[in-house]
């Protein structure tokens, strides 16, 4: 079964700061899908970004990029140029037959 | 941007009572699925659905839980004698293509809040 790890319960930086979130997976499948999913206080799972295991080239979605290693089975969150709104839970997943997620990291922006 | 949506919001009901939580994938996906969050807690899965039938479940899952899609919108929950520990945000999503091919994306509701006093 893959197992997803966040190691970092609860991280806080200062805004306009660069931050990045851990994540690591266990699986034996060679293809597969990577997500972070960002949950606010609404508890509503907003798709961050996303990751193909079949593509080399790390995802970037504007402020957010991916360090993608698949051998190393890391697939670690960089947020550039931190916002107060980007304060939220944030979920690394992986996806097969269906999504697993990781135990989540608190992260909080400070003004 | 077309959504999945779930309704209601927020229900709360006392245990043993039986609760049906709603969601409406959207429109041109084929695979759906319900998630558990129980508070402070990661999000876990319960079940998936294709082709009017339930594809994988987990532990969670156990005979308290149903799935149905009625008609050709909704998809929905059932747990028939609800437990304290049933409390939790429930998430249904949707994807279009297979899961098993890890080559989709799924698009999770807003969820549902059910509390089990």
């Amino acid at each position: 079964a893959q197992t997803v790890t966040q190691s970092q319960p609860e991280m806080s930086v200062q805004e306009a700061e660069t931050v990045t979130l851990s994540c690591t997976y266990d699986t034996s499948e060679s293809n597969y899908y990577l997500f972070w999913y960002k949950q606010p206080p609404s508890r509503q799972m907003i798709l961050v970004i996303r990751q193909e295991a079949y593509k080399q080239q790390n995802a970037t979605e504007n402020r957010f990029s991916v360090n993608f290693q698949k051998a190393a089975k890391s697939f670690s969150l960089k947020i550039s140029d931190s916002q107060l709104g980007d304060t939220a839970m944030y979920f690394c997943a992986f996806m097969k037959l269906k999504l697993v997620f990781g135990q989540g990291t608190r992260l909080t922006i400070n003004p | 941007e077309p959504e999945v949506t779930q309704t209601p919001s927020h229900q709360v009901t006392q245990m043993g009572q039986e609760v049906i939580l709603r969601c409406v994938p959207i429109s041109n996906h084929l695979y759906f699925y319900w998630y558990r969050q129980i508070l402070g807690q990661k999000v876990e899965f319960l079940v998936s659905f294709y082709n009017n039938e339930i594809s994988e479940k987990s532990e969670i899952f156990d005979d308290q839980f149903s799935v149905e899609r009625p008609d050709g919108s909704n998809f929905t929950l059932k747990i028939r004698s609800t437990k304290l520990e049933d409390s939790a945000m429930y998430f249904c999503a949707s994807s279009e293509g297979r899961a098993l091919d890890g080559n989709t994306e799924a698009f999770f509701g807003q969820g549902t809040r059910l509390t089990v006093v």
